[in-house]
């Protein structure tokens, strides 16, 4: 157990549809950041939040939004889903100031679209 | 932007033999920091070992070491005594010590382990 949650693991919907995955990050760990995987491919940064606030973005569509909570959970919403957007996504956590210790992951959101 | 090069899609390796998995990158910044990820089966993401740009020592950690080459900008993985629990994609990533953006990940490594 590397401590940052995600749920659920798997998620099956349809083109069309909504649907929110959520991180919980390592106990201490201010800043979150989300990553697309999809089918062998690397990992592209979608966007970061530090303490509640949108730090950076990255590739993210228009579609997909996040959030980060004041007990800082944080969830990325993804609408209007095409069947591209399958992809594995990983929400990973860090300190925040210290740069040296890179990021804990999370075990990854599944998400397939049908 | 910084940019992470891994140029080795798939590699193979005996077990117990070593092994050594390239990556470059490319930056203007004088300070910043490596990693090794480690991607099994399971998919989940495993730190396997870090370098600072500042420090000239080579990381290493038990089987698995870097040669840090900054003026090159190079950050190879070598592992030794390779085992079947190594088999795995391995991503190289940078990450800036000045912005607060993202870590930059290579397209990663196909690592193979014939017993």
């Amino acid at each position: 157990d590397s401590g940052v949650t995600q749920t659920p693991k798997h998620l099956i919907t349809a083109t069309g549809q909504r649907v929110t995955l959520r991180c919980s990050p390592r106990s201490g760990d201010l800043s979150v950041y989300w990553y697309q995987q999809s089918l062998d491919q690397g990992l592209q940064f979608l966007i970061q939040y530090y303490n509640g606030e949108e730090r950076a973005k990255g590739n993210i569509l228009e579609r997909f939004s996040a959030q980060q909570f004041p007990d800082l959970h944080s969830e990325l919403n993804l609408s209007s889903l095409e069947l591209g957007d399958s992809a594995l996504y990983f929400c990973a956590s860090s300190v925040g100031r210290n740069r040296n210790y890179g990021y804990t992951f999370g075990s990854g959101t599944r998400l397939t679209v049908v | 932007a910084q940019t992470v090069t891994q140029s080795q899609p798939e590699m193979s390796v005996q077990e117990a033999e070593t092994v050594t998995l390239s990556c470059t990158y490319d930056t203007s910044e004088s300070d910043y920091y490596l990693f090794w990820y480690k991607q099994p089966p399971s998919r989940q993401m495993i730190l396997v070992i870090r370098q600072e740009a500042y420090k000239q020592q080579n990381a290493t950690e038990n089987r698995f070491s870097v040669n840090f080459q900054k003026a090159a900008k190079s950050f190879s993985l070598k592992i030794s005594d390779s085992q079947l629990g190594d088999a795995a994609m391995y991503f190289c990533a940078y990450r800036s010590e000045y912005n607060n953006n993202d870590m930059r990940f290579g397209a990663g490594t196909r690592l193979t382990v014939k017993p």
